[in-house]
């Protein structure tokens, strides 16, 4: 089984929708980051979390809200969807100390029309 | 934080050695270089990282400049799976990871 899974892979959806994105591990981890990447980008830091009472905002937070439901549980919401919101988000998890590596998720194709 | 710059994109042949460069002449004293890669159609993975010494593991060879300012991953023999853009990071000390663009390796057959 995968250490980080995310929910769902492939969303379509509309404007002005709410939509929330899943992210699962099993790896034991406190820190766990949402990013988003655009074609031809570099990741994008949305939010990260270093714990469950520890939320805090990344690069691009606007239009994005996160919930740390568990240690192994971080999920990402779009309020309401707009178009420019349409990227591959990504999940990861990392242990404490700055050498730990990061592990991503599979990722989430969203695309908002 | 400090900032790395990589070329765009290189190109190699298959089973031939590769060079990945990355200048960091902002680098502090206590700053990791980390490298990872993101296959097409994947989340990125870690490959190695370093503080001074060359290292080394079963993916690729890290080459740290004396000074620090500059580091190069190195793949000893490119294979078709290691067509990728390869990412070199200096995760600070907050340990947000801030990727840039990185290198679009092209390997062909």
């Amino acid at each position: 089984d995968a250490d980080v899974t995310q929910t769902p892979r492939n969303r379509i959806t509309k404007t002005g929708k709410r939509i929330m994105l899943e992210c699962s591990q099993t790896k034991g981890h406190d820190r766990m980051y949402w990013y988003r990447q655009d074609p031809g980008l570099g990741l994008r830091l949305i939010y990260y979390s270093f714990d469950v009472k520890d939320i805090n905002k990344g690069e691009i937070s606007d239009g994005y809200s996160v919930s740390r439901q568990a240690q192994a549980k971080f999920s990402l919401s779009l309020e309401s969807a707009i178009p420019n919101q349409t990227a591959l988000y990504f999940c990861a998890t990392k242990g404490t100390g700055r050498l730990g590596e990061q592990f991503f998720g599979p990722g989430t194709r969203l695309t908002v029309l | 934080d400090a900032k790395t710059t990589q070329p765009n994109s290189m190109e190699s042949n298959e089973e031939e050695p590769v060079h990945l460069p990355c200048n960091h002449s902002t680098i502090s004293g206590t700053d990791y270089i980390h490298w990872y890669r993101q296959l097409p159609s994947q989340g990125p993975e870690y490959v190695i990282h370093g503080l001074t010494s060359n290292v080394n593991n079963r993916m690729a060879s890290l080459a740290i400049a004396e000074d620090r300012k500059s580091s190069t991953l190195i793949l000893h023999r490119a294979t078709l799976r290691d067509a990728a853009v390869y990412y070199c990071i200096l995760p600070p000390i907050t340990d947000k990871l801030i990727f840039g663009t990185g290198t679009r390796l092209q390997v062909f057959p």
